[in-house]
């Protein structure tokens, strides 16, 4: 069965370095999500992507924050400088015409900045 | 103002007992997911809905838009299930995004 994967599972990094995570959405998937989840909070919507573009962002998806599909088959969420909250679980997500609008969510990257 | 609610924050049950998992929003919506979260913090889709009812093994989920209400059942219930159960909803002024509640934490004890 298809799925969404994610690279890497646990990322740790120093505050204001540039971190990119990547995510391989379903193949025949046309729209692409990122959403973060704070330890112990709810998960929060950031961006939607598609058509090579970004079609909503939140509150949160500020300037620091970047998507990109860079070819076919991968969509990055990269953000430019870290700071000490942005440390959550990232999550991808995916969806088609075909799906009904349901989201098949990646696996997450755990993102720890120190 | 778009807002989830879910009750209860927290279950916990006897393997076999039904279960119940409540969602409540508070406008008009497009379309409604249950999700579940396992410890590892994988989110796996159960249903998606905009009305009626859905059934997916020991699983049903219900919405009731006139209320703004959804439930989703657990039938003989089993310690596998326990899991984070997450409703989220997309809201009809709010395009694709959709808005999460807090999660319901269930707790099946053999």
């Amino acid at each position: 069965e298809p799925e969404v994967t994610q690279t890497p599972s646990h990322q740790v990094t120093q505050m204001g370095q540039e971190v990119i995570l990547r995510c391989v959405p379903i193949s025949n998937h046309l729209y692409f999500y990122w959403y973060r989840q704070i330890l112990g909070q709810k998960v929060e919507f950031l961006v939607s992507f598609y058509n090579n573009e970004i079609s909503e962002k939140s509150e949160i998806f500020d300037d620091q924050f970047s998507v990109e599909r860079p070819d076919g088959s991968n969509f990055t969420l990269k953000i430019r400088s870290t700071k000490l909250e942005d440390s959550a679980m990232y999550f991808c997500a995916s969806s088609s015409y075909t799906s009904g609008g349901t989201q098949f969510f990646g696996p997450g990257t755990r993102l720890t900045v120190l | 103002k778009n807002e989830v609610e879910q009750s209860p924050q927290n279950l916990t049950a006897q393997e076999g007992e039904f279960i119940t998992i409540n969602c409540s929003y508070s406008v008009g919506i497009s379309a409604l997911h249950w999700l579940q979260q396992h410890p590892g913090g994988g989110i796996v889709s159960l249903f998606m809905l905009s009305s009626g009812k859905k059934k997916h093994g020991r699983l049903i989920a219900t919405i009731n838009i006139q209320e703004k209400h959804s439930s989703l059942h657990i039938t003989a219930s089993h310690p596998r299930d326990s899991a984070v159960y997450i409703c989220a909803v997309r809201f009809l002024n709010t395009g694709n995004q959709f808005y999460f509640g807090t999660g319901t934490s269930l707790t099946v004890i053999p």
